[in-house]
């Protein structure tokens, strides 16, 4: 069991917007900035979409924005496309360990 | 551009260890921190460690403790996972990363899948 909670499963049609939570506690989402977001499409490495919370990497579209709300982080996609069909995991830490989440699918219908 | 090149699929046997490479090229080698973390099929990832190029000082997640080593060598660049005492749960796909800035993991090897069987 993970010590950050994801739903297991989004959907969305091409073009809507989804939103994935991800709840940790006072202790490390809501105790820092150091939220991360990582897409994986099967059979490859995970990639990173979002970091400290609200950030992007060079060459990561603006239409994946993260968030946070006390213990809970959030990470929107806008303007669904097929190739977001993919996983996606948050991160966080507390104290010294990096903690992950149990990762949700998204499935684009 | 900075690359992480992982060694080669392992068989093992229970009880046996196996210990992955990491070689690292594009940029200063002890510049930053090489995290280790694994995925079982099928489920989600698994942070393992990370050990500092430039110190040597490594970080392990409990789950691991007295089970894992993590080393480096700086003069090929590269960075080593060792972990000992194998059973069927440590089948895995094993990945190295690089952070970016404090625990972002922005580059990635290809990963490693170790197959522990009998």
């Amino acid at each position: 069991q993970s010590a950050l909670t994801q739903p297991a499963s989004v959907s969305g049609s091409p073009g809507q917007s989804i939103t994935i939570s991800c709840t940790g506690t006072n202790s490390d989402i809501g105790g820092n900035d150091y939220v991360s977001w990582y897409q994986q499409h099967p059979g490859k490495a995970p990639k990173l979409i979002i970091y400290e919370v609200t950030n992007r990497p060079s060459g990561v579209p603006n239409r994946f924005s993260g968030s946070k709300s006390g213990n809970t982080a959030s990470l929107t996609i806008s303007g669904l496309q097929a190739d977001d069909e993919a996983d996606y995991f948050c991160s966080s830490s507390r104290s010294s360990t990096l903690l992950i989440g149990g990762g949700t699918k998204l499935s684009v219908l | 551009q900075v690359q992480l090149v992982q060694s080669g699929a392992e068989v093992k046997r229970p009880g046996a260890s196996v210990r992955v490479s990491c070689k690292a090229s594009g940029y200063s080698f002890t510049s930053y921190e090489i995290y280790w973390l694994r995925q079982a099929p099928g489920q989600g990832l698994e942070w393992m460690g990370w050990v500092n190029p430039n110190t040597g000082n490594t970080g392990y997640a409990e789950k691991f403790q007295g089970r894992v080593t993590m080393t480096r060598d700086n003069s090929i660049r590269t960075a080593y996972m060792e972990l000992s005492r194998l059973s069927s749960e440590d089948t895995a796909t094993y990945y190295c990363a690089r952070n970016y800035g404090y625990n972002e993991l922005q580059f990635w090897g290809q990963g490693t899948l170790v197959t522990v069987s009998s």
